[in-house]
This record gives C-alpha cells, structure tokens and sequence, in this order.
C-alpha cells in the first residue's frame, strides 16, 4: 500500500496523558499536512511542513501540541496533558507541490 | 475556521437520480477542491477547479465555480448505492497563483443513495 498511513488507526487515553500519533506520507511527497475532525465537522487545519521545515500553524494548536517531521520524512503529533476536548480524529496529508493532498484513514483520539 | 457552508446538510436520493451539493465560501481562492468521506475509506480528493475556471467535468461529476458569488456546485450524475457518503467542499486561498495546499474544509453534505 502506497497511500499515507496512519498509526494507531484508534487511541484511548486517560486525560492528562500524553499521546503521540505517527504519519508516513507518500514517499515522494514534500509537503505533510496535519487537520483535526469532529464529529458532523468538516477536517480542521493545524499544521504543515514542506520538507522538515514546519511553515505554518493554526491557532487551533496550543501549547500542549507539536508536530515533527524530522529528516523530512515521517511526522509525528504529540498532545500533551490532554483534555476531553481533544478527542477528535486526527488526520494527515501529503502532496507534492501544487498538486491535491491525499489523506490518510486518521488517528480516532478518546480521552476519557 | 469553516470558510465553507455546504447545502443541503443532507441529501437523500433513489439510485439512477442525479445529486446536486452546493458550496459557498468567504475569501478569495486559488483553487476549490471537492473531497468524499466515507468510513471504510477515509477523505478521498474527487476533484479540483481553478479560479479561472467556471466548470469541470470528471466521469460523473461536474462542478462549477462562480468566484463573483463565491460559490460552487458538486452535480453526481447516475447516482449509485456506492456514492453514499459525506461530500465536502474546500477552498485554497493560496496567492500569486500558488496553490499552499492549506485547505479550508466545509461542514459538508451527508448524500444517501437508495437502492
């Protein structure tokens, strides 16, 4: 499978805990971006990275989130101390330059 | 934010009739783009129109783009069982004609196809 991955497809934690979710993009694809959804919303901007340089984030992620990406290749998004309001789905994309992203099946988070 | 207000919220339809979703959205936009979400297959890109474009076609799909009233329309001709799903427009603000790839996503339209 070539499309982008997304690892755990399901998280369930204690609020407070911290998590950590992976993202493998497409292998050619410079560009990763990070998006949360909730339910009956559509998916919500937070981040992304061309290459390993991070070039933009949304106010939506607070200091108790921060993605990676290093060697430009896989990335990684830690939540910190997380709270009820954070269960979402988390999903990821990539593309190369001026083309459509594709999305990953996302990371389910529940903080209970 | 969401920049873009689907209509209707949800569609409900008989299979072989035509389904129309419409989309409209704020700012100014390098290129719209319609996406399908389903569960057993994530958010899936159908198709994607430029701002110097007015329509767009792609097997079943025709969209349109009116930017002086910044709105589009998502038309799924023939409907199938198989095109049940949530439909959701996003808008690329990028400027300069540089698409950022930042997308801004829509609330999006819930479509069921009868068989």
């Amino acid at each position: 499978d070539t499309g982008v991955s997304q690892n755990p497809r399901h998280k369930i934690t204690k609020r407070g805990q911290n998590v950590t979710f992976r993202c493998d993009p497409i292998s050619e694809h410079n560009r990763l971006y990070w998006y949360r959804q909730t339910l009956g919303q559509g998916p919500e901007f937070l981040t992304y990275f061309q290459n390993e340089a991070q070039l933009e984030k949304s106010r939506l992620l607070s200091d108790r989130f921060s993605a990676e990406r290093p060697k430009g290749s896989f990335s990684t998004l830690e939540i910190q101390r997380t709270e009820q309001g954070d269960s979402a789905m988390y999903l990821c994309a990539s593309s190369l330059l001026r083309t459509p992203a594709f999305f990953g099946q996302g990371t389910r988070l529940t903080v209970v | 934010s969401q920049q873009g207000e689907e209509d209707p919220q949800a569609l409900s339809i008989q299979e072989g009739e035509n389904a129309t979703m419409n989309c409209s959205y704020k700012t100014s936009i390098n290129n719209l783009q319609w996406y399908r979400q389903n569960s057993g297959r994530g958010l899936v890109h159908l198709i994607l129109i430029r701002s110097n474009e007015r329509e767009k076609h792609s097997g079943r799909l025709r969209v349109t783009l009116d930017t002086s009233k910044k709105s589009s329309s998502l038309l799924i001709t023939a409907s199938r069982a198989a095109d049940t799903a949530s439909y959701f427009c996003a808008t690329d603000a990028g400027a300069g004609g540089t698409s950022y790839g930042k997308l801004t996503f829509g609330q999006g339209t819930i479509l069921t196809v009868h068989p």
